[in-house]
């Protein structure tokens, strides 16, 4: 099956620092990702979607300028969370649909971010 | 978006099928129905998809009412493996912002050996 990484898995860095997460698909070709986060015990949320060579499509409430989605190629997007802080703090996993096959979309395995 | 309503959990015995009901009575003609599961600190997981008639795959069923307003996913022999937080979810047929993915709280299907 189609696989989608992310690097890194897990990440800690001090308030005010930026992290860029990478979100590749490994097998396919990704017209189209998306990036969620996820809080503890809690549901995953749409943060914005991303087409390649395109600017990204944010979802309400979500500050473009401070999770910065770059999706420069077919099997790679970027998210960075730019000056962190604590309440940044969630699971981020992205997702890619394959430009042949749209009826699925391939998961990553998530990426941990602490902002201490 | 349409929504779905699922039971906050369900439990179920190793070896034993699994019958996890969702309900989406606001469903439009072109809404698909997708599945995916999410296991403990990993991303989610595609299970399977139908829009009218019921699907097997190798992982599960999908057995989809005649009117469309609700549908169940059916493990066949459920495994300790199978236990996650299950989603259903409502997609529409093509293109662009159709392709987004609104999850719910879920099912937590427990699996007791």
């Amino acid at each position: 099956g189609a696989v989608v990484s992310q690097h890194p898995s897990r990440v800690i860095c001090k308030s005010g620092t930026s992290v860029k997460i990478e979100c590749r698909s490994l097998d396919f070709q990704a017209t189209t990702m998306f990036w969620y986060r996820q809080f503890p015990k809690k549901s995953l949320m749409l943060m914005a979607t991303s087409n390649e060579g395109s600017k990204a499509t944010y979802e309400q409430g979500v500050e473009k300028d401070k999770f910065l989605i770059n999706h420069a190629s077919l099997t790679l997007s970027t998210l960075t969370v730019t000056s962190a802080h604590p309440e940044d703090s969630s699971f981020y996993i992205c997702s890619a649909l394959d430009y042949f096959n749209t009826d699925t979309q391939y998961f990553g395995p998530g990426t941990r971010l602490t902002v201490l | 978006d349409a929504k779905t309503t699922q039971p906050n959990s369900m439990e179920s015995n190793e070896e034993e099928p699994v019958h996890l009901p969702c309900n989406h009575s606001t469903i439009s003609g072109t809404d698909y129905i997708h599945w995916y599961r999410q296991l403990p600190s990993q991303g989610p997981e595609y299970v399977i998809h139908g829009l009218t008639s019921n699907v097997n795959n190798r992982m599960a069923s999908l057995a989809i009412a005649e009117d469309r307003k609700s549908s169940t996913l059916i493990l066949h022999r459920a495994t300790l493996r199978d236990a996650a937080v299950y989603y259903c979810i409502l997609r529409g047929l093509s293109g662009g912002s159709n392709y987004k993915l609104t999850f719910g709280k879920g099912t937590l299907l427990t699996v007791n050996p």
